[in-house]
């Protein structure tokens, strides 16, 4: 069974930083590629990274560009998310979500771990 | 404002039918597959629906999902209090390279 933990949520001070973790199992990590999906309070879905299969591509959110750092370690069957410059913007439920496809991304996500709360407040 | 549109809230009586709509464009929808989850508050997403109209293992059969042009349904027939909560459709677009989510829609049976 695919299992998807994720860790390192807090509460941070406006302009401070912070590094995210998403440890998996039940699956060939390195054959998949992961995304951050983030849900602020009272507000819906938001896509916010994607790193691939192995590791060569992201992508991210404008909102985050420049901010946010995601990164693999294939090895320890792990994700990381390093946020920068957090604003009140960023306050939300961060999870990792597995794509659905192999060895590419399509952007659906069939495996979703449970969350981890960051809230940005001074 | 998301990019994919989505009514923010449909209901229906118990083992009556709904449907909810997600409009796009043709760099989004109109050219990539779409997904529907379902989030109960408190609880991770779960995926529903992917390729437009293919079910996981596990989702029942009253939860249907189409697409039409730039468009798409997410149906469930026989509706159960249980499925109160929260969906959400989600695609791939072309031109932001980025996964677009609806704004979601809430359930109320």
């Amino acid at each position: 069974e695919v299992h998807l933990v994720e860790s390192g949520g807090a509460v941070v001070q406006p302009g401070g930083s912070l590094r995210l973790s998403c440890a998996a199992s039940g699956f060939t990590f390195g054959d998949f590629a992961i995304h951050w999906v983030r849900r602020p309070p009272g507000k819906g879905l938001e896509w916010v990274s994607l790193i691939s299969w192995f590791g060569e591509t992201t992508y991210y959110a404008d909102s985050v560009k420049g901010r946010f750092t995601v990164s693999r370690d294939n090895t320890k069957s792990s994700l990381f998310l390093q946020m920068t410059g957090l604003t009140t913007d960023d306050t939300a439920f961060y999870y990792c979500a597995k794509d659905t496809f192999y060895r590419g991304f399509i952007g659906q996500f069939d495996s979703w771990g449970q969350g981890t709360l960051v809230t940005v407040s001074s | 404002q998301s990019v994919l549109t989505q009514p923010p809230s449909v209901s229906a009586a118990p083992g009556q039918r709904v449907t909810i709509s997600c409009s796009g464009s043709s760099s989004n929808i109109g050219r990539n597959f779409v997904s529907w989850y379902q989030q109960v508050p408190g609880t991770a997403p779960k995926l529903l629906i992917y390729d437009n109209d293919k079910r996981p293992l596990g989702i029942p059969d009253r939860f249907s999902g189409s697409k039409y042009g730039t468009s798409a349904t997410l149906a469930i027939t026989g509706l159960q209090t249980g499925d109160e909560a929260d969906y959400y459709c989600g695609t791939w677009d072309s031109n932001l390279s980025a996964v677009l989510f609806g704004g979601g829609t809430k359930l109320t049976v």
